[in-house]
């Protein structure tokens, strides 16, 4: 079954500090795995995908399908990066989400 | 470039009814997909609609139809509305053949 699980509702962090926002999937194929982000008051938006293997806003993520994972990390996190964050895994015509996980950054 | 727009922004309406949401796409995109999103929660996959024919669907009753015109704008219907149907409801479009969405802001439903 297509699935993704998004371990962490909450997490918070310092600023400044690591963050690492953890997804794992299920899927029986090649899919492709992306994070959306959603701030406060604003509409869901692409973060990033496996895919073009880039950094977006400091954040980056690999995808390893040995332990079918595709976690977010940011080195050094900031007071706006906190927002919901949301795996998003795309099969065969349809999106499947992760329940999300709330990041909120601390002074 | 236009995003995606969405109308209307919230309503409310009994249960037994229906209700006709409306979503226009991107510029340039011609492939739309809904998506149910309850507190709490993630977005739930509906449908997706390409070249105004539905391509594919996730674990949603048939009381959940859209269309797609020629323009690339689509309407998601529910039949037989149902307090659980209280939902935020999301459009996202994007360009055939690639996975990237872009959604729009939402209709919040409610279902009283």
């Amino acid at each position: 079954a297509q699935r993704v699980t998004q371990p962490e509702k909450l997490l918070s962090v310092f600023k400044g500090a690591p963050v690492e926002l953890k997804c794992n999937y299920s899927y029986s194929g090649s899919p492709e795995l992306f994070w959306y982000v959603q701030y406060s008051r604003q509409r869901l938006q692409l973060l990033l995908r496996h895919i073009s293997r880039e950094s977006i806003k400091g954040f980056t993520a690999d995808l390893n399908k040995g332990e079918t994972s595709f976690h977010l990390k940011k080195p050094f996190a900031q007071e706006e990066d906190s927002a919901m964050y949301y795996c998003a895994l795309s099969g065969n015509n349809d999106m499947r989400f992760g329940a999300g996980t709330r990041l909120t950054v601390k002074p | 470039e236009t995003g995606v727009t969405q109308s209307p922004t919230h309503l409310i309406k009994t249960r037994g009814q229906q209700v006709t949401l409306r979503c226009s796409s991107q510029s340039g995109h011609n492939t739309v997909s809904w998506y149910q999103q309850a507190l709490g929660q993630g977005p739930q996959f509906i449908f997706q609609y390409y070249r105004e024919e539905e391509n594919g669907r996730g674990n949603f009753p048939p009381r959940f139809s859209g269309l797609q015109f020629p323009n690339y704008s689509s309407e998601l219907n529910v039949n037989a509305l149902e307090l659980d149907d209280s939902a935020l409801y999301l459009c996202a479009s994007s360009f055939r053949g690639r996975r990237e969405q872009y959604f729009g802001p939402g209709t919040r439903l409610t279902v009283t």
